[in-house]
């Protein structure tokens, strides 16, 4: 099983700063990734997927990019600001026939100071 | 459209006891995914339903079941609680079971076993 552990990875960045946050994942044959941003008290929010096809994919002041020869995802969030304080997930997930279980990855904290 | 919800919001239960747990899945989501998440952890798939029936299954024991009603809301069934079943609740709804990138989630029930 997995190793358990209550200290996860944190990131500590100023305002306005640009952020990139690190994940590194285990089954090769993982057809789709996604970001997930956990506050306090609530649950996973979606932020962007990305398929094994593909190499980078922006969104709204975040971009991801995947790198399938070592099996490397990040996320990059622009101007970082205070409310992105969070919890960062990344989940990997088969597609075709297989049913949509997601893997996630341990965790990374970010806290931005303004 | 109505988001993924779930009750109760806390829960303290014994070891030994029985315990239900509801999500009603966002709005025209057919697709109901349970993750338990424990403190400083990533979530991990427990099982997903799909046409009220279970649509795959992490690693979990028998005594996590679950249920699936015709409006797509789903409870999640735990007997014979043990101290390690304490944890954040989650469950997620997507539009399909099959590799679907987009699963909401809820806030989650959090369950401590004394």
């Amino acid at each position: 099983g997995e190793s358990v552990g209550l200290h996860l990875p944190t990131l500590s960045v100023q305002e306005g700063d640009n952020s990139i946050i690190n994940c590194a994942y285990s089954n090769s044959a993982s057809d789709y990734f996604i970001w997930y941003k956990q506050e306090s008290g609530k649950g996973p929010q979606f932020i962007i997927d990305i398929r094994s096809n593909m190499d980078k994919r922006q969104g709204q002041r975040v971009t991801v990019l995947l790198n399938k020869t070592v099996k490397h995802l990040s996320l990059q969030i622009a101007a970082t600001q205070p409310g992105d304080s969070a919890v960062y997930f990344c989940a990997e997930g088969a597609g075709g026939t297989s049913y949509g279980k997601l893997t996630f990855g341990q965790g990374t904290i970010l806290t931005v100071h303004p | 459209e109505t988001g993924v919800t779930q009750s109760p919001t806390h829960l303290i239960k014994t070891r030994g006891q029985q315990v239900t747990l509801r999500c009603s899945s966002q709005s025209g989501h057919n697709t109901v995914s349970w993750y338990q998440q424990a403190l400083g952890q990533g979530p991990q798939f427990i099982f997903q339903y799909y046409r009220e029936e279970e649509n795959g299954r992490g690693n979990f024991p028998p005594r996590f079941s679950g249920l699936q009603f015709p409006n797509y809301s789903s409870e999640l069934n735990v007997n014979a609680l043990e101290l390690d079943d304490s944890a954040l609740y989650l469950c997620a709804s997507s539009l399909a079971p099959l590799g679907g990138s987009e699963q909401y989630f809820g806030p989650g029930t959090r369950l401590t076993v004394t």
